[in-house]
């Protein structure tokens, strides 16, 4: 079963527009979770990273994410857009074992 | 500092064929992570290796195997290649006593099998 659920698979946005990404994690993995971002043709970058304290968590590059443990969510914003950030985004958890599980990821295409 | 290093960039090879994948992590990570990302799949967790030792792997066949060298490097290897096994192929390092198992992913390696 899918450790790390990610509800949209892409997510077009206009330029300067405010962008969300959703996740949802089970009980199988930790609450330590992640973002990672792969630019095209790049590996992973790890955005940001809960790991406790402050639910809300701020990344690189204007990224933020909200640590809900009611909703058992982990969703990911922007306030604006750039065209530059037009990537693939991955929600990860950290299984009982250490591993790392990621979400399917989700395709964001920021137009002019 | 220097990232995580993988090579080749590309590979081709052919249906049975063996491919071997190499990686180099950040000085001073002694943990090497592998994965599979091959289209519409997602992202595959296949195999960690710290200190020298297979850790644990994740759902792949016995064919997938690697080892992790004094020096902390790795190798991935992949026998007789199927089609199926086309996909980025992608390198991760931690450091012995990383928090909360931060990974610092290569640029990965494009396999190809035909």
């Amino acid at each position: 079963a899918q450790s790390v659920t990610q509800l949209d698979s892409q997510v077009p946005v206009f330029e300067e527009a405010p962008v969300e990404l959703r996740c949802n994690y089970s009980s199988s993995v930790s609450v330590y979770l992640f973002w990672y971002v792969q630019y095209p043709n790049q590996g992973l970058q790890l955005l940001l990273k809960y790991l406790s304290g402050s639910t809300l968590v701020k990344g690189i590059n204007g990224f933020e994410a909200e640590f809900n443990k009611s909703q058992t969510s982990f969703h990911l914003r922007k306030p604006s857009v750039h065209i530059s950030d037009t990537a693939e985004y991955f929600c990860v958890g950290k299984d009982s074992w250490g591993k790392l599980q990621f979400g399917a990821g989700t395709q964001v295409v920021v137009t002019p | 500092e220097a990232g995580v290093t993988q090579s080749p960039t590309h590979l081709i090879k052919t249906r049975g064929q063996q491919a071997t994948l190499r990686c180099s992590p950040i000085s001073g990570h002694t943990s090497v992570y592998w994965y599979q990302q091959a289209l519409g799949l997602g992202l595959q967790f296949l195999l960690w290796y710290d200190e020298g030792e297979e850790r644990n792997r994740g759902n792949f066949p016995p064919r997938f195997s690697g080892r992790q060298f004094p020096n902390y490097s790795s190798e991935l290897n992949v026998n007789a290649l199927e089609l199926e096994d086309s996909a980025l192929y992608l390198c991760a390092s931690r450091y012995r006593q990383g928090v909360a198992y931060e990974q610092y992913f290569g640029p990965g390696t494009r396999l190809t099998v035909t």
